[in-house]
C-alpha cells in the first residue's frame, strides 16, 4: 500500500499562474483533508471532504478549490496563485470513529509562488 | 469556533521525562489527538483518547480530562531521535483542527 500520495513534490509558480495540486489514497478512505503549513506553524486546514461528492471549507479557504474526483482523489487547485500561498501542502485521509481516530498524510508538496 | 493552546517550545535531556500540555475550545468534541513532525516531513498519528484517562503506547502516554478541555502527552526515555514537533488536535464536525504545535529539543 502506497498510503497517500501527493504530486508534485515541488513547484514554483509566478504570481497569476494557476496550478492543480494531485493526491489520491489507496486505504478505501471516505474522508479526505488539504492542509497548508507554514514555517514554524500548526496545519490549517483549507478545505475538506467527509465523503466522495462531497466539499467543505476548512479555515482558510479563499483563493483555493477543491474537486473529490473520486473516493481515492482529492484535488486542490490555486486559480491565481499569490505569494501568500507559498507554504507546503499536505493531503491527507482518515476513517474515525468514536473509539479510534487516525489521519495518515502524504509526504507534502512545497510551493513557492514568486 | 475552536482553538487549541499548547507550548511553543520545549527542552530536554536524554533519558528524562517531559509532559506537553494542551487545552481547547470546541464545539462537538469526539476527542484529543497528537501527531508528531519531524523537520521537512509529514505528521504521523500517535495517539487518540477519546474518553477520560491515560492511554499507553510503549515510551508515549496520553490524558484527556474532557470536563477541564484539557490533554497531555507524556514522553518518558527521552532519546535524540525525539526532538521535533508535537501537535494536539480536536476532532469537531467532521474536521481534525491542529494547535500550532510544541517544538521539542532533546539535549544530550
Amino acid at each position: 500500500n502506497a498510503g497517500v500520495t501527493q504530486t508534485p513534490k515541488f513547484q514554483v509558480l509566478k504570481t497569476g499562474q494557476s496550478m492543480t495540486l494531485q493526491c489520491a489514497q489507496d486505504m478505501n478512505h471516505n474522508s479526505m483533508y488539504w492542509y497548508r503549513q507554514d514555517p514554524g506553524m500548526g496545519l490549517r486546514l483549507i478545505y475538506y471532504s467527509a465523503s466522495e461528492g462531497t466539499t467543505d471549507k476548512g479555515e482558510v479557504p479563499n483563493g483555493y478549490n477543491v474537486s473529490r474526483l473520486n473516493k481515492r482523489e482529492f484535488s486542490l487547485r490555486l486559480e491565481s496563485a499569490a505569494p501568500s500561498q507559498t507554504s507546503v501542502y499536505f493531503c491527507a485521509s482518515s476513517e474515525w470513529r468514536e473509539r479510534t481516530d487516525t489521519q495518515y498524510f502524504g509526504p507534502g508538496t512545497r510551493l513557492t509562488v514568486l | 469556533g475552536q482553538s487549541l493552546e499548547q507550548p511553543s517550545e520545549v527542552t530536554a535531556v536524554e533519558g528524562a521525562i517531559v509532559q506537553i500540555n494542551c487545552t481547547y475550545q470546541t464545539s462537538g468534541f469526539y476527542g484529543l489527538s497528537w501527531y508528531q513532525q519531524h523537520d521537512g516531513g509529514a505528521p504521523t498519528f500517535l495517539s487518540y483518547n477519546a474518553l477520560d484517562g491515560l492511554e499507553e503506547t510503549g515510551r508515549f502516554s496520553s490524558f484527556l480530562s474532557r470536563s477541564d478541555s484539557y490533554g497531555y502527552l507524556l514522553l518518558q526515555e527521552l532519546q535524540m531521535k525525539d526532538s521535533a514537533s508535537y501537535f494536539c488536535a480536536v476532532r469537531s464536525r467532521g474536521k481534525l483542527i491542529f494547535g500550532q504545535g510544541t517544538e521539542l529539543s532533546v539535549k544530550p
